[in-house]
């Protein structure tokens, strides 16, 4: 069965304190693993897309890495203003027309 | 700017009472989705359409019904049927092609008393 595991499931961390969130997964051929941020109240916003084992994505604070069974959040010296829930989502090969989603890890950077 | 609009915002309903949830976009996307999000879990999928006048169960579409009737819209008709309809509902679409990105509406917070 497909899965996206995320952990921590929360995060504090003070501003400037660097860290990483963790998204593992199991699926049947992966095409593409997504990333997004989820403010209180809004719809997620998409972050990154990563397609095969070893690719990299930056922006701003943020790098996105994969591997055959996991991803990688790290926050460079987070803001306060990072302070959000991060998604973790994946689509199999085989169901195109769907996203399988982790249940979160909720992130709060303290000034 | 185009974008996904989900309306209302907060919606509350006596429990016994079908209820329709609006979603509108001008983003061209041919595919659209709909999403449940409950505290602690994962976004799970009710239902979606890839193309007008066909859609798809998504693994929670029992009390739950929709439409395409044209490319914008794809409006969600949450029953009486459905046993626990208090959640976060979200919209989202896609184009067509491979790993493109869900881009997601504000959601609508429903509350079934």
């Amino acid at each position: 069965e497909d899965q996206v595991t995320q952990s921590p499931e929360a995060l504090r961390l003070q501003e400037g304190e660097s860290s990483s969130l963790n998204c593992s997964y199991t699926v049947s051929g992966l095409r593409g693993l997504f990333w997004y941020r989820q403010d209180p109240g809004k719809g997620p916003e998409f972050l990154f897309t990563l397609y095969s084992a070893g690719e990299e994505k930056e922006k701003e604070r943020l790098k996105a890495t994969l591997t055959k069974k996991e991803s990688f959040l790290h926050i460079t010296a987070p803001k306060p203003e990072d302070s959000a829930t991060y998604l973790c989502a994946v689509q199999a090969a085989i169901n195109t027309g769907k996203l399988i989603f982790g249940q979160g890890t909720t992130l709060q950077v303290k000034p | 700017d185009g974008g996904i609009t989900q309306s209302p915002k907060y919606l509350f309903r006596k429990e016994g009472q079908n209820v329709t949830l609006s979603c509108e976009q001008n983003l061209n996307h041919d595919a659209m989705y709909w999403y449940r999000q409950d505290p602690g879990q994962g976004l799970r999928l009710i239902y979606y359409s890839q193309i007008v006048n066909d859609f798809q169960k998504g693994d929670i579409a029992e009390g739950y019904s929709v439409s395409r009737e044209k490319k914008e819209s794809f409006p969600l008709t949450v029953t009486s049927a459905q046993k626990n309809p208090t959640a976060f509902y979200l919209c989202a679409s896609s184009a067509p092609g491979q790993g493109l990105p869900l881009h997601f509406g504000n959601g609508t917070r429903l509350t079934v008393t």
